[in-house]
């Protein structure tokens, strides 16, 4: 069962525009974090907000966290051609920590 | 050298052979896991194990089996293979802060069962 669902599942754009991907939730949560996967590759941690946090920033990237709507987003801004990857939102249950995954948004930044 | 490594990295197999997968780490966690990846879906929970004498099982455990050999190793056993096990296996660490757990991946290993 998956607790994240991001959106949207695919997004396309031009390189050095800004991408804003979407991950909803089912239940309360100790923070939520992104990870990015290159193709067929093994996932990396971008950014981790916990549940007092509304916002996030690390280099690029924003993340943002609204705990009353169980949804987060992730902005990555001025892209560029090595950003196209599958981005992934896990949340970590205050029931177990265990972390749930959405299925992800696949992100292809054309040059 | 890699933090978190798969062995191996492609498997093409038979319905009913006994397959293992391996994962080593140089780390230092004490937190292992292993998950599979199915096109189309996130992540899925197989096993994951705290420590060395802590075994736990996941959302989809049926069908699998893990030993946790050492700190640095988790090896993942499919007893008899089947096709629906078709999918790209990870490993994963995480040290033994319970609030963030943020971890950390090798680089999967591509398991066919024909």
């Amino acid at each position: 069962s998956q607790q994240g669902e991001e959106d949207p599942q695919a997004l396309s754009i031009q390189e050095g525009e800004n991408a804003t991907m979407n991950c909803s939730y089912k239940t309360s949560i100790n923070n939520l974090q992104w990870y990015r996967q290159n193709s067929g590759r093994g996932l990396v941690h971008l950014i981790l907000i916990r549940s007092n946090e509304r916002e996030k920033h690390s280099g690029r990237l924003r993340v943002t966290l609204d705990t009353s709507k169980k949804s987060s987003s992730l902005l990555i801004t001025a892209s560029r051609a090595a950003d196209t990857a599958s981005y992934f939102c896990a949340t970590a249950p205050y029931s177990n920590y265990q972390l749930i995954w959405g299925a992800g948004t696949k992100l292809i930044i054309k040059p | 050298d890699a933090d978190v490594t798969q062995t191996p990295r492609n498997r093409i197999t038979k319905t009913g052979k006994r397959i293992m997968l391996e994962c080593s780490q140089t780390k230092g966690h004490d937190r292992m896991y292993w998950y599979r990846q199915d096109p189309g879906l996130g992540l899925r929970l197989i096993y994951y194990s705290f420590d060395v004498k802590d075994i736990n099982k996941g959302e989809i455990s049926d069908g699998y089996s893990v030993s946790r050999q050492a700190q640095a190793k988790f090896s993942l056993s499919l007893e008899s293979a089947i096709p629906n096990q078709t999918a790209l296996y990870f490993c994963a660490t995480s040290d033994t802060d319970r609030i963030t757990d943020t971890q950390y991946f090798g680089p999967g290993t591509r398991l066919t069962v024909l």
